[in-house]
């Protein structure tokens, strides 16, 4: 089946600081990619979505400053959360849509885990 | 935005027992999906309910979707302590020119041995 990464699984890093989470798509090509992100024991919620070779459509109520998604290419879509806050602490997780195949079916990655301290 | 409301919040349930879970939408959708969530990992799809499709099995799993109330239930047959998970609905629906998936709040269901 389609893999996706994502790296880092897991990151702590300094309030004030960037950090930049990498989602790949291993054996499919995705012109698509979105990006989630999930507090404890809640559910997901989508920030934005990411195609390759255009802007990044964010979602309601999301700093597109804050949460920079860049889609360079068909296997790869980079989110940097710049000056980091600890609100910002979370787990994010993307998942890529397959070009090759039916409309619907997204493959999601194994989520990044932020501690901002 | 959030779309999907799911219960029970949580469920607990022996072994070899069945668990069901609920889900309800507020709009128009194009597809329902059923995901699966191992604590702290990530998502793994479970099945998929087409809009104009009433009831789905795959494996141990028995999904239902009802149009007219907004709602679908997910049916774990003879429970095992690997299903132990957090279960999440999704719709899909068109947004911003591209379609997109919204999840209800999971069920995190606890399967004792």
């Amino acid at each position: 089946g389609a893999v996706v990464s994502q790296h880092p699984s897991w990151v702590i890093c300094k309030s004030g600081t960037s950090v930049k989470i990498e989602c790949r798509s291993l054996d499919f090509q995705a012109t698509t990619m979105f990006w989630y992100r999930q507090f404890p024991k809640q559910s997901l919620m989508l920030m934005a979505t990411s195609n390759e070779g255009s802007k990044a459509t964010y979602e309601q109520g999301v700093e597109k400053d804050k949460f920079l998604i860049n889609h360079a290419s068909l296997t790869l879509s980079t989110l940097t959360v710049t000056s980091a806050h600890p609100e910002d602490s979370s787990f994010y997780i993307c998942s890529a849509r397959d070009q090759g195949s039916r409309r619907y079916e997204q493959y999601f990655g194994p989520g990044t885990r932020l501690t901002v301290t | 935005s959030q779309q999907g409301e799911e219960d029970p919040q949580a469920l607990s349930i022996q072994e070899g027992e069945n668990a069901t879970m609920n889900c309800s939408y507020k709009t128009s959708i194009n597809n329902l999906q059923w995901y699966r969530q191992n604590s702290g990992r990530g998502l793994v799809h479970l099945i998929l309910i087409r809009s104009n499709e009433r009831e789905k099995h795959s494996g141990r799993l028995r999904v239902t979707l009802d149009t007219s109330k907004k709602s679908s239930s997910l049916l774990i047959t003879a429970s095992r302590a690997a299903d132990t998970a957090s279960y999440f609905c999704a719709t899909e629906r068109l947004r911003s020119n591209d379609y997109k998936l919204s999840f209800g709040a999971g069920t995190t269901v606890t399967v004792r041995a």
